[in-house]
């Protein structure tokens, strides 16, 4: 079975771009997590969605939206990009949004802010 | 609030010999506890969790993690260290909020 996939892979942009990160779950899953990794750090909850619902925010201002759609697959948006939005920008799905619930992550989007 | 505690940096370790890599948690109510391993320009990848039960967890590619309510660790082990377990480890928590709280990371170096 495929396990996450996100595209692309890396993306430049410069200061106050928009930009879309897509990520499809594993077959099956029905809840998709973002996440930002800054270099040397641990991931940073964005958002949550189950059901096409957002289940979770994390500390994030507004420019970062997220939706996900009847297919289970989910889009991270994010407005007037900053040089501080340079990141590792991870996607994890599993089959609920249970605390003891397996998220399974994908390779990433490595975004580059100019 | 909840958090994770991953106290060591970097740990070296010669291949053959056991590993341990260091988590403690601070959670309200039972814990939820997940270690995974990072490897350069990849995502990551679930090695293990606790949910309840048994004290000691066995997950992928040899590695255990021994929970301990008292001390509120989680330790990452591994009996015989391999070159290729040389990555980045980290520790997670299952918040109140059903969110995944991260360490910071420690980068495991095993040297042949």
């Amino acid at each position: 079975d495929a396990g996450v996939t996100q595209s692309p892979t890396h993306l430049i942009k410069t200061r106050g771009q928009q930009v879309t990160l897509r990520c499809s779950p594993i077959s099956g899953h029905k809840s998709v997590s973002w996440y930002q990794q800054v270099l040397g750090q641990g991931p940073q909850f964005i958002f949550q969605y189950y059901e096409k619902e957002e289940r979770g925010r994390g500390n994030f201002p507004d420019r970062f939206s997220a939706r996900q759609f009847p297919n289970y697959s989910s889009e991270l948006n994010v407005n007037a990009l900053l040089l501080g939005d340079s990141a590792l920008y991870l996607c994890a799905s599993s089959f609920g949004p249970g605390q003891g619930e397996t998220q399974y992550f994908g390779p990433g989007t490595r975004l580059l802010v100019l | 609030a909840q958090s994770v505690a991953q106290p060591e940096d970097q740990v070296n370790v010669a291949e053959g010999n056991p590993l341990t890599v260091k988590c403690t948690y601070s959670v309200s109510g039972n814990p939820y506890l997940f270690w995974y391993v990072q490897y350069p320009n990849r995502g990551l990848q679930f090695l293990l969790k606790y949910i309840t039960g048994d004290n000691l967890v066995k997950g992928s590619y040899g590695f255990e993690a021994e929970f301990n309510k008292s001390q509120t660790s989680f330790h990452l082990k591994k009996p015989s260290a391999l070159v290729s377990d040389s990555a980045l480890y980290f520790c997670a928590v299952r918040d109140s909020n059903y969110q995944l709280i991260w360490g910071a990371g420690t980068k495991l170096i095993i040297k042949p």
